[in-house]
Protein backbone atom coordinates (compact mmCIF):
# COMPACT_ATOMS: atom_id res chain seq x y z
CA UNK A 1 0.00 0.00 0.00
CA UNK A 2 1.34 2.94 -1.36
CA UNK A 3 1.75 6.14 1.86
CA UNK A 4 2.76 9.39 1.47
CA UNK A 5 4.31 11.50 4.48
CA UNK A 6 4.51 15.01 4.78
CA UNK A 7 6.68 16.96 6.81
CA UNK A 8 6.65 19.10 9.20
CA UNK A 9 2.30 18.54 9.45
CA UNK A 10 1.95 22.41 10.60
CA UNK A 11 4.57 25.48 10.46
CA UNK A 12 4.21 28.74 11.52
CA UNK A 13 7.38 30.72 10.38
CA UNK A 14 8.02 34.81 10.28
CA UNK A 15 7.99 36.50 6.88
CA UNK A 16 11.05 36.84 4.90
CA UNK A 17 12.34 33.31 6.44
CA UNK A 18 12.95 29.94 4.70
CA UNK A 19 12.16 26.49 4.92
CA UNK A 20 11.41 22.85 3.66
CA UNK A 21 8.65 20.80 3.43
CA UNK A 22 9.19 17.20 2.63
CA UNK A 23 7.31 14.49 1.21
CA UNK A 24 8.56 10.90 1.16
CA UNK A 25 6.32 8.54 -0.17
CA UNK A 26 6.89 4.12 0.15
CA UNK A 27 6.75 2.54 -2.99
CA UNK A 28 8.00 3.65 -6.54
CA UNK A 29 6.30 6.34 -8.87
CA UNK A 30 8.07 8.58 -11.34
CA UNK A 31 4.58 11.56 -11.06
CA UNK A 32 4.43 13.80 -8.20
CA UNK A 33 2.11 16.90 -7.48
CA UNK A 34 1.99 19.58 -5.05
CA UNK A 35 -1.37 21.48 -4.27
CA UNK A 36 -2.05 24.40 -2.41
CA UNK A 37 -5.59 24.26 -0.56
CA UNK A 38 -6.96 27.59 1.30
CA UNK A 39 -9.51 27.48 4.19
CA UNK A 40 -12.70 26.25 2.92
CA UNK A 41 -11.86 26.04 -0.52
CA UNK A 42 -10.58 23.47 -3.06
CA UNK A 43 -7.12 22.60 -4.44
CA UNK A 44 -4.97 24.71 -6.90
CA UNK A 45 -2.33 22.89 -8.42
CA UNK A 46 1.03 23.95 -7.56
CA UNK A 47 3.82 22.09 -9.38
CA UNK A 48 3.90 19.01 -11.55
CA UNK A 49 7.20 16.62 -11.54
CA UNK A 50 7.11 13.74 -13.74
CA UNK A 51 11.14 12.38 -13.59
CA UNK A 52 14.12 12.01 -11.22
CA UNK A 53 15.79 15.32 -10.67
CA UNK A 54 12.79 17.31 -11.67
CA UNK A 55 12.82 20.39 -10.47
CA UNK A 56 9.91 23.42 -10.89
CA UNK A 57 9.99 26.98 -9.56
CA UNK A 58 7.29 29.37 -9.14
CA UNK A 59 7.19 32.83 -7.39
CA UNK A 60 8.74 31.82 -3.78
CA UNK A 61 8.33 28.38 -4.20
CA UNK A 62 10.21 25.61 -5.56
CA UNK A 63 9.66 21.84 -5.73
CA UNK A 64 12.19 18.91 -6.69
CA UNK A 65 11.78 15.30 -7.36
CA UNK A 66 14.10 12.72 -6.15
CA UNK A 67 12.60 9.59 -7.48
CA UNK A 68 15.69 7.07 -5.93
CA UNK A 69 15.34 8.70 -2.41
CA UNK A 70 11.53 8.60 -2.74
CA UNK A 71 11.47 11.73 -1.89
CA UNK A 72 10.22 15.41 -3.03
CA UNK A 73 10.42 18.70 -1.34
CA UNK A 74 8.87 21.98 -1.43
CA UNK A 75 11.13 25.18 -0.65
CA UNK A 76 10.11 28.72 0.46
CA UNK A 77 12.25 31.16 0.15
CA UNK A 78 11.30 34.82 2.01
CA UNK A 79 8.02 34.05 2.65
CA UNK A 80 5.22 36.38 2.61
CA UNK A 81 2.06 36.18 4.16
CA UNK A 82 0.46 35.16 1.05
CA UNK A 83 1.69 31.82 0.96
CA UNK A 84 -0.53 31.00 4.12
CA UNK A 85 -2.31 28.09 3.38
CA UNK A 86 -2.16 24.58 3.76
CA UNK A 87 -0.07 22.32 1.04
CA UNK A 88 -0.71 18.60 -0.40
CA UNK A 89 1.89 16.64 -1.97
CA UNK A 90 0.41 13.61 -3.93
CA UNK A 91 1.85 10.40 -5.81
CA UNK A 92 0.57 9.09 -8.69
CA UNK A 93 -0.58 5.23 -8.58
CA UNK A 94 -1.85 3.98 -11.52
CA UNK A 95 -4.92 6.46 -11.95
CA UNK A 96 -5.03 7.56 -8.93
CA UNK A 97 -3.85 10.06 -6.56
CA UNK A 98 -2.57 9.21 -3.06
CA UNK A 99 -2.47 12.30 -1.35
CA UNK A 100 0.26 13.55 1.90
CA UNK A 101 -1.13 14.40 5.14
CA UNK A 102 -1.01 18.00 4.51
CA UNK A 103 1.46 20.69 5.73
CA UNK A 104 -0.64 23.54 7.40
CA UNK A 105 1.61 27.04 6.78
CA UNK A 106 1.55 30.10 8.94
CA UNK A 107 3.13 33.15 8.24
CA UNK A 108 3.28 36.00 10.56
CA UNK A 109 4.90 39.36 10.28
CA UNK B 1 -9.35 24.87 -20.12
CA UNK B 2 -9.85 21.51 -17.88
CA UNK B 3 -12.96 23.17 -15.87
CA UNK B 4 -14.68 20.95 -13.15
CA UNK B 5 -17.89 22.59 -11.84
CA UNK B 6 -19.20 20.93 -8.38
CA UNK B 7 -22.88 22.01 -6.94
CA UNK B 8 -23.50 22.40 -4.50
CA UNK B 9 -20.79 24.42 -2.71
CA UNK B 10 -22.87 24.02 0.39
CA UNK B 11 -25.23 22.33 2.03
CA UNK B 12 -27.12 22.22 5.06
CA UNK B 13 -29.93 19.32 5.96
CA UNK B 14 -31.71 17.72 8.52
CA UNK B 15 -30.66 13.67 9.65
CA UNK B 16 -31.86 10.92 7.38
CA UNK B 17 -32.46 13.13 4.39
CA UNK B 18 -30.66 11.70 0.95
CA UNK B 19 -28.03 14.66 -0.56
CA UNK B 20 -26.93 14.80 -3.87
CA UNK B 21 -23.70 16.14 -5.37
CA UNK B 22 -22.99 16.99 -8.71
CA UNK B 23 -19.49 17.23 -10.77
CA UNK B 24 -19.35 18.08 -14.46
CA UNK B 25 -16.29 18.67 -16.46
CA UNK B 26 -17.65 21.53 -18.79
CA UNK B 27 -14.83 21.93 -21.33
CA UNK B 28 -13.22 18.36 -21.94
CA UNK B 29 -14.73 14.67 -21.44
CA UNK B 30 -13.99 12.70 -18.00
CA UNK B 31 -13.77 9.42 -18.36
CA UNK B 32 -12.95 9.18 -15.19
CA UNK B 33 -14.10 10.84 -11.75
CA UNK B 34 -13.22 10.57 -8.68
CA UNK B 35 -14.58 11.37 -5.43
CA UNK B 36 -12.56 12.30 -1.96
CA UNK B 37 -13.78 12.86 1.01
CA UNK B 38 -11.77 15.35 3.50
CA UNK B 39 -12.83 16.00 7.59
CA UNK B 40 -11.29 19.30 8.65
CA UNK B 41 -7.87 19.40 9.14
CA UNK B 42 -7.23 15.91 7.25
CA UNK B 43 -5.91 15.39 4.20
CA UNK B 44 -7.81 14.22 0.76
CA UNK B 45 -9.12 10.65 1.10
CA UNK B 46 -10.14 8.36 -2.20
CA UNK B 47 -13.38 7.07 -1.64
CA UNK B 48 -14.51 6.01 -4.94
CA UNK B 49 -13.21 5.69 -8.54
CA UNK B 50 -15.94 6.28 -11.58
CA UNK B 51 -15.74 5.39 -15.23
CA UNK B 52 -18.17 6.29 -17.61
CA UNK B 53 -20.62 3.54 -18.18
CA UNK B 54 -19.74 1.55 -15.43
CA UNK B 55 -20.16 0.74 -12.14
CA UNK B 56 -18.05 2.49 -9.36
CA UNK B 57 -14.85 1.19 -7.64
CA UNK B 58 -14.91 1.76 -3.50
CA UNK B 59 -11.78 2.38 -1.44
CA UNK B 60 -11.83 -0.12 0.97
CA UNK B 61 -13.97 0.99 4.18
CA UNK B 62 -16.49 2.97 2.24
CA UNK B 63 -20.13 1.84 2.13
CA UNK B 64 -21.17 1.75 -1.58
CA UNK B 65 -24.42 1.45 -0.63
CA UNK B 66 -23.99 4.70 1.37
CA UNK B 67 -22.15 6.69 -1.40
CA UNK B 68 -24.17 6.22 -4.37
CA UNK B 69 -22.54 7.05 -7.36
CA UNK B 70 -23.57 7.75 -11.08
CA UNK B 71 -21.48 8.40 -13.99
CA UNK B 72 -23.98 8.44 -16.48
CA UNK B 73 -21.90 10.50 -19.32
CA UNK B 74 -18.64 11.61 -20.19
CA UNK B 75 -19.24 15.11 -18.37
CA UNK B 76 -21.10 14.43 -15.46
CA UNK B 77 -20.75 12.51 -12.23
CA UNK B 78 -23.25 12.21 -9.18
CA UNK B 79 -22.63 11.51 -5.57
CA UNK B 80 -25.86 10.56 -3.95
CA UNK B 81 -24.98 10.46 0.75
CA UNK B 82 -28.35 7.95 1.24
CA UNK B 83 -29.69 9.04 5.10
CA UNK B 84 -26.83 11.02 6.26
CA UNK B 85 -26.01 11.46 9.18
CA UNK B 86 -23.88 13.86 11.15
CA UNK B 87 -20.72 11.88 10.93
CA UNK B 88 -21.10 12.10 7.21
CA UNK B 89 -20.62 16.06 7.44
CA UNK B 90 -17.47 16.93 5.75
CA UNK B 91 -15.88 18.39 2.75
CA UNK B 92 -16.44 16.41 -0.36
CA UNK B 93 -14.24 17.42 -3.64
CA UNK B 94 -14.69 15.63 -6.94
CA UNK B 95 -12.17 15.67 -10.04
CA UNK B 96 -12.13 14.06 -13.47
CA UNK B 97 -9.69 13.13 -15.97
CA UNK B 98 -9.94 12.64 -18.98
CA UNK B 99 -7.56 11.90 -22.27
CA UNK B 100 -8.65 14.91 -24.12
CA UNK B 101 -7.60 17.19 -21.29
CA UNK B 102 -4.16 18.45 -20.44
CA UNK B 103 -1.82 15.23 -20.18
CA UNK B 104 0.45 16.51 -17.39
CA UNK B 105 -2.38 17.18 -14.59
CA UNK B 106 -3.76 13.85 -13.73
CA UNK B 107 -6.92 15.31 -12.10
CA UNK B 108 -8.74 18.28 -12.33
CA UNK B 109 -10.91 18.93 -9.26
CA UNK B 110 -14.15 21.07 -8.91
CA UNK B 111 -14.39 23.14 -5.84
CA UNK B 112 -15.66 21.09 -3.28
CA UNK B 113 -19.34 20.74 -1.48
CA UNK B 114 -19.11 21.05 2.38
CA UNK B 115 -22.02 19.16 3.54
CA UNK B 116 -23.24 19.67 7.07
CA UNK B 117 -26.18 17.41 8.55
CA UNK B 118 -27.76 18.53 11.61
Amino acid sequence: ELKVEQNPLFLSMQEGKNYTIYCNYSTTSDRLYWYRQDPGKSLESLFVLLSNGAVKQEGRLMASLDTKARLSTLHITAAVHDLSATYFCAVANTDKLIFGTGTRLQVFP
Amino acid sequence: GAVVSQHPSWVICKSGTSVKIECRSLDFQATTMFWYRQFPKQSLMLMATSNEGSKATYEQGVEKDKFLINHASLTLSTLTVTSAHPEDSSFYICSASGVTGPLNQPQHFGDGTRLSIL
